[in-house]
């Protein structure tokens, strides 16, 4: 197992609602990555926190936060929650943010909006 | 245009048989290139880096040809547990941290 975990496992949630996902990064790790994965397709780089910064931006709308902790943990916070957020939110620690540092994948939380 | 493309198959072979995935991308940039497993329901795990040289993991050949932008793999001896989809990825840029770009990957079964 790579050491990263996420919780929840599992959450529904309804529209208009706001979410907090989580993820343990690996130990020695301290970047940590979101991407979201809708069914069918691969997933989608959100955003990048290194060192408690965001380090990265993808293509997803303000509505998309996140946080790092002293630690290295992160928390993606989502809200106005639509239809279209049902997905497997991914996690990924590294080492470093350099494009030579392996992301190690937690185990990801599925989130249904209904 | 999407950053990376790959045939999303699905490819069902028998057990034995070599079986070959191929993929492109469109940053010239691109720094790393990866392939990575995604078994049903779970999250993807790194299969192999592949290099300029190419690479080879046992049953696994992972090719990259930079002039193209064409990633592959080839399976050889396929079993039934290489069952799974297998997602080419490419780096992104220090803009966006490295970040990894997913083709939507390719569905491979294998039967007995």
């Amino acid at each position: 197992e790579t050491g990263v975990t996420q919780s929840p496992t599992h959450l529904i949630k309804t529209r208009g609602q706001q979410v907090t996902l989580r993820c343990s990064s690996q130990s020695g790790h301290n970047t940590v990555s979101w991407y979201q994965q809708a069914l069918g397709q691969g997933p989608q780089f959100i955003f990048q926190y290194y060192r408690e910064e965001e380090n990265g931006r993808g293509n997803f709308p303000p509505r998309f936060s996140g946080l790092q902790f002293p630690n290295y943990s992160s928390e993606l916070n989502v809200n106005a929650l639509e239809l279209d957020d049902s997905a497997l939110y991914l996690c990924a620690s590294s080492s470093n943010p350099g494009y030579t540092d392996t992301q190690y994948f937690g185990p990801g939380t599925r989130l249904t909006v209904l | 245009r999407k950053e990376v493309e790959q045939d999303p198959g699905p490819f069902n072979v028998p057990e034995g048989a070599t079986v070959a995935f191929n993929c492109t991308y469109s940053n010239s940039a691109s720094q790393s290139f990866f392939w990575y497993r995604q078994d049903c329901r779970k999250e993807p795990k790194l299969l192999m880096s592949v290099y300029s040289s190419g690479n080879e993991d046992g049953r696994f050949t992972a090719q990259l040809n930079r002039a193209s932008q064409y990633i592959s793999l080839l399976i050889r001896d396929s079993k039934l547990s290489d069952s799974a989809t297998y997602l080419c990825v490419v780096n992104g840029n220090s803009n966006s941290g490295y970040a990894l770009n997913f083709g939507k990957g390719t569905s491979l079964l294998v039967t007995p």
